[in-house]
């Protein structure tokens, strides 16, 4: 399967716990993006990178998140003392200019339950 | 600032029906991209069409058309002789390419079922 992965599919953690996601975008994209989606809604936009530069973050995307693309492939989010609001669906995305302006790809997400 | 509305929470059709998906959209910007998604039960978001600021040709795709215009800031999606695999929630969104933002801004979407 050539397309955008992400692990682990399902997180449940604790309320002040840390927790990590990881995407790993088609091989030739160097766009990547996360998404967060609650209930009933759309995804909302967290945060961009162009390689392993981190071009924009969304106001959404508070002290406690850090996103990471070291080497310009895969990415990480990480949640610090995650709060019962960020249990949500995180998805990952990944676009190439050659493919058409814009065109993103998504994961299947992780969803994330926090007790 | 960017909008997108979608102001149908859900439909309810009967297999065979055609059904018409609404979405409306705000943009301060000149140049924009609308997109389509279809997000399953299973939950990964499923990219259907996208189209340019300057292209307001319909389109049809199989059973789906798309209605672009841009008088009434509307992109609106039909799906002709539904059946029972069309049910999943439909987004709408939009992406600002004069003012450079790299996001896909969503509506809040539709959640379409198809009753057998």
């Amino acid at each position: 399967d050539t397309g955008v992965s992400q692990d682990p599919r399902h997180k449940i953690t604790k309320r002040g716990q840390n927790v990590t996601f990881r995407c790993d975008p088609i091989s030739e994209h160097n766009r990547l993006y996360w998404y967060r989606q609650t209930l009933g809604q759309g995804p909302e936009f967290l945060t961009y990178f162009q390689n392993e530069a981190q071009l924009e973050k969304s106001r959404l995307l508070s002290d406690r998140f850090s996103a990471e693309r070291p080497k310009g492939s895969f990415s990480t989010l990480e949640i610090q003392r995650t709060e019962q609001g960020d249990s949500a669906m995180y998805l990952c995305a990944s676009s190439s200019p050659l493919a058409g302006v814009n065109e993103q790809f998504f994961g299947p997400g992780t969803r994330l339950t926090v007790l | 600032a960017q909008k997108v509305t979608q102001a149908q929470t859900e439909i309810s059709v009967v297999e065979k029906e055609d059904v018409t998906l609404d979405c409306v959209y705000e943009t301060r910007d000149t140049t924009y991209y609308l997109f389509w998604y279809k997000q399953p039960p299973s939950g990964e978001l499923v990219f259907l069409i996208r189209r340019n600021s300057f292209d307001e040709q319909n389109e049809i795709s199989g059973r789906y058309s798309w209605n672009f215009q841009k008088s009434t800031s509307s992109f609106n999606f039909t799906i002709t002789a539904s059946q029972v695999v069309d049910s999943a929630v439909y987004f709408c969104a939009l992406i600002e390419v004069v003012t450079g933002a790299n996001n896909l801004f969503f509506g809040t979407g539709t959640r379409l079922t198809v009753i057998p």
